[in-house]
């Protein structure tokens, strides 16, 4: 499959706690983007990381990227109620039949308490 | 700039009952997409188009048409919707990054 695959499916935490996030993924990538979908919305894009950067930062979010593991993170420092959503990870392929293709997994659904 | 916009945002239809959901965008995307989204299931693909006059299949593309009519516009068709095919749908155009339209929540009874 082209999609990314998040864990955990549920996290649940402090406000003022971290929170971190991870995506599998099996192809070849150019790419691989994070979202955030707040309940019954659209999904918003967050931030994009390439296959050639290790470690990107914006804001409160901080995204890694290992491409021999097929694998990336999302941590969310200092966890506030509104960050409750769901977090998906979309893999950009390299190339391939499915080049142009944008697959999303299952998700993370992040809940912040007060 | 509205973005991406779909229309409706609610609809229910009977069992065999045709309808279009609408979307279009005013960014100039070439690619735009439609998803299906079902508890526990994530997003998933139904059709894809990489730009005027060209579409592709997804994951999920059976009992579905598309038509992409213009650059803006992406539209998706059930001609005989079923139970199964209660979903919220989004439609999303990329450019760099993927903008999604605010989704249709659709019941078929």
């Amino acid at each position: 499959s082209q999609q990314g695959e998040e864990d955990p499916q549920a996290l649940s935490i402090q406000e003022g706690e971290n929170a971190t996030m991870n995506c599998s993924y099996k192809t070849s990538i150019n790419n691989l983007q994070w979202y955030r979908q707040n309940s019954g919305r659209g999904l918003v894009h967050l931030i994009l990381i390439r296959s050639n950067e290790r470690e990107k930062h914006s804001g409160r979010l901080r995204v890694t990227l290992d491409t021999s593991k097929k694998s990336s993170s999302l941590l969310i420092t200092a966890s506030r109620a509104a960050d409750t959503a769901s977090y998906f990870c979309a893999p950009r392929v390299q190339r391939g039949s499915t080049l142009g293709r944008l697959y999303f997994g299952r998700g993370t659904q992040l809940t912040v308490w007060p | 700039n509205a973005g991406v916009t779909q229309t409706p945002k609610f609809q229910v239809l009977k069992t065999g009952q045709s309808m279009t959901l609408q979307c279009a965008q005013d960014m100039n995307h070439n690619s735009m997409y439609w998803y299906r989204q079902d508890p526990g299931m994530g997003l998933r693909l139904i059709y894809y188009s990489a730009s005027e006059g060209t579409t592709d299949k997804g994951e999920v593309p059976n009992g579905y048409n598309v038509s992409r009519l213009n650059k803006r516009e992406f539209s998706l068709r059930l001609e005989s919707a079923a139970p199964s095919q209660t979903s919220v749908y989004f439609c999303a155009s990329w450019d760099s990054e993927a903008f999604f339209g605010q989704g249709t929540r659709l019941t078929v009874v």
